[in-house]
């Protein structure tokens, strides 16, 4: 089956403690790309990545780092998370960005 | 600067015809995309006008006017599983840009 999978769906944590969000997809897409969603302010894409090793700054990348080491994965990293951060996260894939394929999300809480 | 805007609520009946609506002021795009969304849900694609004209998939279409700076989702034969958020999206140098999603509203 088709799909992207995210991990974990629900996390809480606090103030500075790193953290990742994987994401994979089995669709041999070359774009992925990570989106937070927050009330009345739509999805809003973090960092986007072309292909292996290619990733760049979507329009909210600040607190957020990624990598594409590997053309199925692309995980997100906190590195020092803040309250502000707290959002639903979700990942997606596709072949040139059009047409994505979105994870079920992940729940993140930072206290 | 770049933005997509939509209507943030829109009701329609049950059986009806509703027109979602989608204008923007950011050029050099590939297209424009329509995603729906459930409450608790993950985005789902619905369809991808990469020209200008009308898509149409089942009981959705989808309509982009480049000269506008417009583009519609049309959703026929309302059903109450529309019941959902709709965004429109596109690509502008491969960074994604979405609206901020219309809610739609559908009456029995």
């Amino acid at each position: 089956e088709a799909q992207v999978t995210q991990n974990p769906r629900y996390l809480i944590t606090v103030t500075g403690k790193k953290l990742t969000v994987t994401c994979s997809q089995n669709m041999n897409h070359e774009y992925m790309s990570w989106y937070r969603q927050d009330p009345g302010l739509g999805l809003r894409q973090i960092y986007y990545s072309m292909n292996v090793e290619v990733t760049d700054k979507g329009d909210v990348p600040e607190g957020y780092k990624v990598s594409r080491k590997e053309k199925r994965n692309f995980p997100l990293i906190l590195e020092s998370p803040s309250p502000n951060q707290t959002s639903l996260y979700f990942c997606a894939s596709s072949f040139e960005g059009n047409e994505q394929f979105f994870g079920p999300g992940t729940r993140l809480t930072v206290l | 600067g770049q933005s997509l805007e939509q209507p943030s609520e829109v009701t329609a009946v049950e059986g009806a015809i509703v027109q979602i609506n989608c204008t923007y002021q950011t050029s050099g795009f590939y297209g424009l995309s329509w995603y729906q969304q459930h409450d608790g849900g993950a985005p789902t694609f619905l369809s991808y006008n990469a020209l200008d004209g009308l898509e149409e998939t089942g009981r959705f279409s989808s309509f982009l006017s480049r000269s506008d700076s417009y583009g519609y989702l049309l959703l026929q034969e309302l059903q109450m599983k529309d019941s959902a958020s709709y965004f429109c999206a596109v690509n502008r140098d491969d960074k994604i840009i979405f609206g901020k999603g219309t809610r739609l509203h559908i009456l029995p």
